[in-house]
């Protein structure tokens, strides 16, 4: 079956750096996302990543390597705001995406 | 970037009505549009596939004559949650996206509540 695994929850502090790793296993790859979820709302888009090597868009920054079946977001200067969630996301050979559980961000003072 | 409009962000029925949500690609056409649902503290689940002009696609375990889906166009989708039930009360949250492997574009979700 396809699965995709990461983190339940992690706590950072403001200020500081957090990785969060996503693993999968899915039927063909067509690349990976990670969305960032806040409570009640729908996902944002982060990132997407397709070939490997590193993404950096401003504080985030998504990591592929696609014979290890791995990836992570890394958080650099977290802020308050961003405790929400985050989701890995990978879409498979007919395009459709599976999705990681999330992993609940928490940012301490 | 892309635009997904959804419709009502929040609602609340009486158990045993039916509710229509709405998902409309507001600057694309969208051939195929995604309804999802989610409960608190878990992650998205698929419930099913809406085509433009033919049968939705439902996941396994996912009722089709609960969950009733219409693509009539190429812009809009709607999820009929039929003889609500306050177990259905839920996150609902539809996407679309370009095609191929660029990202998914999510409507603002719907907060269902069956009382």
């Amino acid at each position: 079956g396809q699965n995709i695994d990461q983190p339940t929850e992690m706590t950072a502090t403001e200020g500081a750096i957090v990785q969060i790793n996503c693993t999968y296993q899915t039927s063909g790859f067509n690349g990976l996302f990670w969305y960032q979820q806040h409570a009640g709302e729908a996902p944002t888009f982060l990132s997407y990543n397709v070939l490997d090597g590193l993404e950096e868009k401003g504080r985030f920054s998504s990591f592929l390597s696609r014979s290890k079946g791995y990836s992570y977001l890394l958080l650099k200067e977290l802020q308050m705001k961003d405790s929400a969630s985050y989701l890995c996301a990978v879409k498979d050979s007919n395009y459709q995406l599976i999705w990681g559980a999330g992993t609940k961000l928490i940012i301490k003072p | 970037g892309a635009v997904v409009s959804q419709h009502p962000s929040r609602v609340i029925c009486k158990s045993g009505t039916s509710v229509k949500i709405e998902c409309r690609s507001l600057d694309f056409q969208a051939t195929t549009m995604f309804w999802y649902r989610q409960f608190p503290k878990q992650s998205l689940m698929l419930m099913a596939t809406s085509n433009e002009g033919s049968k939705a696609t439902y996941e396994q375990g996912v009722e089709k004559d609960k969950f009733l889906i219409n693509h009539a166009s190429l812009t809009l989708s709607t999820l009929t949650v039929t003889s609500a039930h306050p177990e259905d009360s839920s996150f609902y949250i539809c996407s679309a996206n370009l095609g191929g492997p660029t990202e998914a574009f999510f409507g603002q979700g719907t907060r269902l509540t069956v009382v």
